[in-house]
This record gives structure tokens, C-alpha cells and sequence, in this order.
């Protein structure tokens, strides 16, 4: 079974600190990994998707990278903004077209 | 606007009784899910349809039952509500893995 870890739970930072986030998975047998969105009472948006044969993405001011040997992704958001407060979201898509999701870091910036 | 649109977004249920969740989709995908999320859990997978007249049980389907009867909706049924149901419930959907998920905004479940 996939396990999806989120390091850390959470994360307070000043405006224009650079964020980093990381996420783990224990199975390298992956379709994709993706990077969501949620802010409080609202439902997912998607940032950023990495295919299993991508090493990183870039959007704006995001970047991910992915190394799937290692069952490692990390979230890089530049020149942090309090827009940018909200809980951070990695799923991994399995083959069988399952995500699991780790649990989330939620980041608040400080203005 | 093109997404997925769950009803309700909120309800209030008795323990016992039953209820219908509506995930609908205007994007053509294929595969649909029901996820509930709940506080340091993150989001579990309840049931997934990988096509119009399938379904398929997830991490978490004890208690739900789900039907794909047309390829736009995807129902999440609770047919004895429990206290342990309550929950966030969000719906997704996919076209295929290149291009990711799409989630609804979530229906907030309470059962008393």
C-alpha cells in the first residue's frame, strides 16, 4: 500500500522567504505526482503535475521536482506571499489511476 | 464553466438515515471519484469509476455505495448514516493520468 508523507504538518515563514515543502512516497511505481491547493473550506486545486518521467515542473513562481527512486518530491514557492497561505497538497497516481494523498502542510505567511 | 459540481454542499443527517451525494462532470472524463477527508488523515479514496457502468471500491468503502449509470455522474449513496460518516466528501475527475485530477468544492457532512 502507498504511503504518502508530508514534512512538515506546518510551516509559518515571513513575506518573501522562500518556501520549501516536502512530500515522500514508499512505492517508486508511480504514474505521476501531483501538488494541490486547498485553502480552508474550499476544495483542491491543482498546481503542478509530474509525469514519472519528468524530473521537475515549473509554473510562475512554483517549482517541483520529482525523484522517483528515491520516493521523494519537493515544492519549491519563491518570494513568498500571504496569498500563499493555504494547506499544500502531494498525491501520488498509482497505475490502477488511484491517487493517494499525504496529509498536507499548511503554511501560513507572515506580512 | 467547465468543472465538477457536487449538490449539496452541506447536510445535516439523523444517525440511520440515508442520503444520495451528486458528483457531475461536463468535461468528457472517464474516471470519476469520491474521496472524504477528515481532519490529519488527508483525503481517502471511497469508490472510483474508471468508465460509464463501472465502479470500484477504494481505501475506505465500507458503509457508501456508488453508481455510474451515465458517464457524467457519479453518485455516492449512504444508506444508514453513522456518526463516523461525518466528513468532507470531495468528487474528481480524470481524463487520464497526463492530465490530471479536477476536484469539486466538497460536501460538508454531519451526522448526529
Amino acid at each position: 500500500k502507498q504511503e504518502v508523507t508530508q514534512i512538515p504538518a506546518a510551516l509559518s515563514v515571513p513575506e518573501g522567504e522562500n518556501l520549501v515543502l516536502n512530500c515522500s512516497f514508499t512505492d517508486s511505481a508511480i504514474y505521476n505526482l501531483q501538488w494541490f491547493r486547498q485553502d480552508p473550506g474550499k476544495g483542491l486545486t491543482s498546481l503542478l503535475l509530474i509525469q514519472s518521467s519528468q524530473r521537475e515542473q515549473t509554473s510562475g513562481r512554483l517549482n517541483a521536482s520529482l525523484d522517483k527512486s528515491s520516493g521523494r518530491s519537493t515544492l519549491y514557492i519563491a518570494a513568498s506571499q500571504p496569498g500563499d497561505s493555504a494547506t499544500y497538497l502531494c498525491a501520488v497516481e498509482a497505475y490502477d489511476y488511484k491517487l493517494s494523498f499525504g496529509a498536507g502542510t499548511t503554511v501560513t505567511v507572515r506580512a | 464553466n467547465a468543472g465538477v459540481t457536487q449538490t449539496p454542499k452541506f447536510r445535516v443527517l439523523k444517525t440511520g438515515q440515508s442520503m444520495t451525494l451528486l458528483c457531475a462532470q461536463d468535461m468528457n472524463h472517464e474516471y470519476m471519484y469520491w474521496y472524504r477527508q477528515d481532519p490529519g488523515m488527508g483525503l481517502r479514496l471511497i469508490h472510483y469509476s474508471v468508465g460509464e457502468g463501472t465502479t470500484a471500491k477504494g481505501e475506505v468503502p465500507d458503509g457508501y455505495n456508488v453508481s455510474r449509470l451515465k458517464k457524467q455522474n457519479f453518485l455516492l449513496g449512504l444508506e444508514s448514516a453513522a456518526p463516523s460518516q461525518t466528513s468532507v466528501y470531495f468528487c474528481a475527475s480524470s481524463y487520464d493520468g497526463d492530465y490530471g485530477y479536477t476536484f469539486g468544492s466538497g460536501t460538508r457532512l454531519t451526522v448526529v
